[in-house]
């Protein structure tokens, strides 16, 4: 079936750290490729997406790749702040539409970043 | 634009009784969708919606009922709450368009069923 699995946290890390989140999917066919936060007592938004092989999206100092050969997602960005503590959420959604509407999560993972 | 909402923000109830969880959303988007987020499982699909009058269930529908009668409001009811139906709710909708399938979330409805 169609899946998403993210590294389990919590992931804890010093102001200016780099962060990496892994993320790997399987999916039938080449899904879209998200990137949720919720930060604390708040829905959720989205941070960055890809919809195909080798894009990568980026927000906010965040990037992630789509690599096909790998199934992957990883999330990264290269100097964290405190402000990013929150929740990130790994999304596929497949195309089609009768897909449309529809996503499918990873666990979340929870990232504090401290002063 | 108020983007998504959702109401009650937080709600208790006792097992057995009944509620409706409102959710409204003033873009225009065709798909409308209920998910609920519960520790270490993500987000998990109940219901969703592809436009006025056409619902279909999602992953999780057991104890869920939901109804579509305008593009705007897409409210989430439970018939007989359940303890395991405790959980964090949330609504999302998107346009659907090509290269515009972001969804948009509520901000959520908390749920303690006791």
């Amino acid at each position: 079936g169609n899946s998403v699995t993210q590294m389990e946290g919590p992931v804890t890390l010093s102001e200016e750290a780099f962060l990496t989140i892994n993320c790997t999917y399987t999916a039938t066919g080449y899904p879209s490729l998200f990137w949720y936060v919720q930060y604390p007592g708040e829905g959720l938004q989205l941070l960055l997406k890809a919809t195909k092989a080798d894009d990568k999206g980026s927000n906010k100092g965040f990037e992630a790749t789509y690599r096909k050969e790998t199934t992957s997602f990883h999330l990264e960005k290269g100097s964290v702040q405190v402000s990013d503590s929150a929740v990130y959420f790994c999304a596929l959604s497949l195309h089609g539409s009768s897909n449309t509407g529809k996503l499918i999560f990873g666990q979340g993972t929870t990232l504090q970043v401290k002063p | 634009n108020a983007g998504v909402t959702q109401t009650p923000k937080f709600q208790v109830l006792k097992t057995g009784q009944s509620m409706t969880l409102q959710c409204a959303q003033d873009m225009n988007h065709e798909y409308m969708s209920w998910y609920r987020q519960d520790p270490g499982m993500g987000l998990r699909l109940i219901h969703y919606s592809v436009g006025a009058g056409i619902t279909d269930q999602g992953e999780v529908p057991n104890g869920y009922n939901v109804s579509r009668s305008t593009t705007e409001d897409f409210p989430l009811r439970l018939l007989s709450a359940a303890p395991s139906q405790t959980s964090v709710y949330f609504c999302a909708s998107t346009s659907g368009r090509l290269d515009a399938d972001t969804q948009y979330f509520g901000p959520g409805t908390r749920l303690t069923v006791l």
